[in-house]
């Protein structure tokens, strides 16, 4: 069975600061995975995606992550925050061509 | 013009009403589903429909019933409901059921169950 485990319910940065949001992936076989942000009062947007290839994904509003298979971790980075980017972030798991699994979710928040 | 439309935003219902959560999605996508969103959980996947034929129930209890006249509307229809079932319903919809995961999400209806 597949699963997601994001590390922290809530991260707090300070604004030009760097965003580390983490998520590691149990599948049993190559995984799809994603990151999906959710705004106040919005649904789930794509931030980005691996599917195949380089293992270093770029995403919108200056995001990406890393798969790395040996730690079976998909890390989402922003090297400098934004006070914009405080949202609810999902990582998400495809073992291939099957449903999506979601993690619980982790909150970013933005200080001035 | 948003890509996935949900109707209504927010529902207030007691036990024993009836009402209905609509979707449209304006994306031309052949696959639709629901979702349930609920505090400090994961979120749940409810049904999934690919080119108007369910393929998916994630045992969801009865008293939730779906329909998908066609590709672009997908509707839940809510009857004594409890109040656990107070929650953020998603409606998502992508390519088709064999894309790789990348969904578009409507803004969800606020159902909350008196």
């Amino acid at each position: 069975a597949q699963s997601v485990t994001q590390l922290g319910s809530h991260v707090s940065v300070s604004e030009g600061a760097l965003v580390l949001l983490r998520c590691n992936y149990s599948s049993s076989v190559p995984p799809y995975l994603f990151w999906y942000v959710q705004y106040p009062n919005q649904g789930l947007q794509l931030l980005l995606k691996y599917t195949t290839g380089a293992t270093l994904v770029k995403g919108i509003n200056g995001f990406e992550a890393e798969f790395k298979k040996s730690e079976t971790s998909f890390h989402l980075t922003k090297p400098s925050a934004h006070m914009s980017d405080a949202a609810e972030y999902f990582c998400a798991v495809s073992p291939g061509f099957q449903k999506l699994v979601f993690g619980t979710g982790t909150r970013l928040l933005v200080s001035p | 013009e948003t890509g996935v439309t949900q109707t209504p935003r927010h529902l207030v219902m007691g036990m024993t009403n009836k009402k209905s959560l609509k979707c449209e999605q304006h994306l031309g996508h052949n696959a639709m589903y629901w979702y349930k969103q609920s505090a400090k959980k994961p979120l749940e996947l409810m049904f999934v429909y690919n080119f108007k034929e369910q393929t998916e129930n994630n045992s969801v209890p009865s008293r939730f019933s779906p329909e998908c006249p066609n590709s672009s509307h997908l509707f839940l229809h809510l009857h004594t409901l409890q109040p656990e079932d107070s929650a953020l319903y998603l409606c998502a919809s992508s390519q088709d059921r064999q894309s790789t995961g990348e969904l578009f999400f409507g803004e969800g209806s606020r159902l909350t169950v008196l």
